[in-house]
């Protein structure tokens, strides 16, 4: 079935640092893929989207590249601010898993200033 | 604002009660999803809802039921409350199944349980 692997976290960085979170996924034919992210006692929001291979979706400095070759949908960012301390998923969608979103199990990033 | 509306946004019950949950989806939005997000288990998907119809359903236990009315809000009902059942439950919305799965969701701010 489909699924979605991410790094674990947490993963702890100084203020300006470079930030990679890995994601991996499994998905028969060609999925949408998606990075959500959950601050502190609020719910998800989207932060970025591909949906085809090659697609390289980017938001407030975020940036994701959708892989087929290995993949992957690795979230970078090249300067990290403490504001950006939260926890963020990874997620597909595909034809096979009817209209839901699959998700996977979240890294909790924090930022030190 | 998210546009997505969920009440209570905090709920503290005994073990063996019942409980509903509230959600009103983005305006315009015709499908409603409800997700479960516990500590050790991420987020699981439990039931869409489109246009007041069942449409997929994911892993959701019996004591669990929802239903989507016609003004497109959806009720989550959770019944003989267990100590594992505290989380938090999040509605997302679409404007439908198809556009979720291509453009992603829109999430409330989640109700969060707690079964004592």
């Amino acid at each position: 079935g489909n699924s979605v692997t991410q790094m674990e976290g947490p993963v702890t960085l100084s203020e300006e640092a470079f930030l990679t979170i890995n994601c991996t996924y499994t998905a028969t034919g060609y999925p949408s893929l998606f990075w959500y992210v959950q601050y502190p006692g609020e719910g998800l929001q989207l932060l970025l989207k591909a949906t085809k291979a090659d697609d390289k979706g980017s938001n407030k400095g975020f940036e994701a590249t959708y892989r087929k070759e290995t993949t992957s949908f690795h979230l970078e960012k090249g300067s990290v601010q403490v504001s950006d301390s939260a926890v963020y998923f990874c997620a597909l969608s595909s034809y096979s898993s009817a209209s839901k979103i699959i998700f996977g199990s979240g890294t909790r990033l924090s930022i030190r200033p | 604002d998210s546009g997505v509306t969920q009440t209570p946004k905090h709920l503290i019950t005994a073990t063996g009660q019942r409980v509903t949950l509230r959600c009103s989806p983005r305006s315009g939005d015709l499908s409603v999803y409800w997700y479960q997000q516990s500590l050790d288990q991420g987020l699981q998907f439990l039931i869409q809802y489109y246009n007041g119809e069942e449409r997929a359903k994911g892993n959701i236990l019996e004591r669990f039921s929802a239903q989507q009315f016609p003004d497109l809000h959806s009720e989550l009902n959770l019944s003989s409350l267990e100590l594992g059942d505290s989380a938090l439950y999040f509605c997302a919305s679409s404007v439908d199944g198809e556009t979720g799965k291509n453009y992603g969701y829109t999430f409330g701010s989640g109700t969060r349980l707690t079964v004592v």
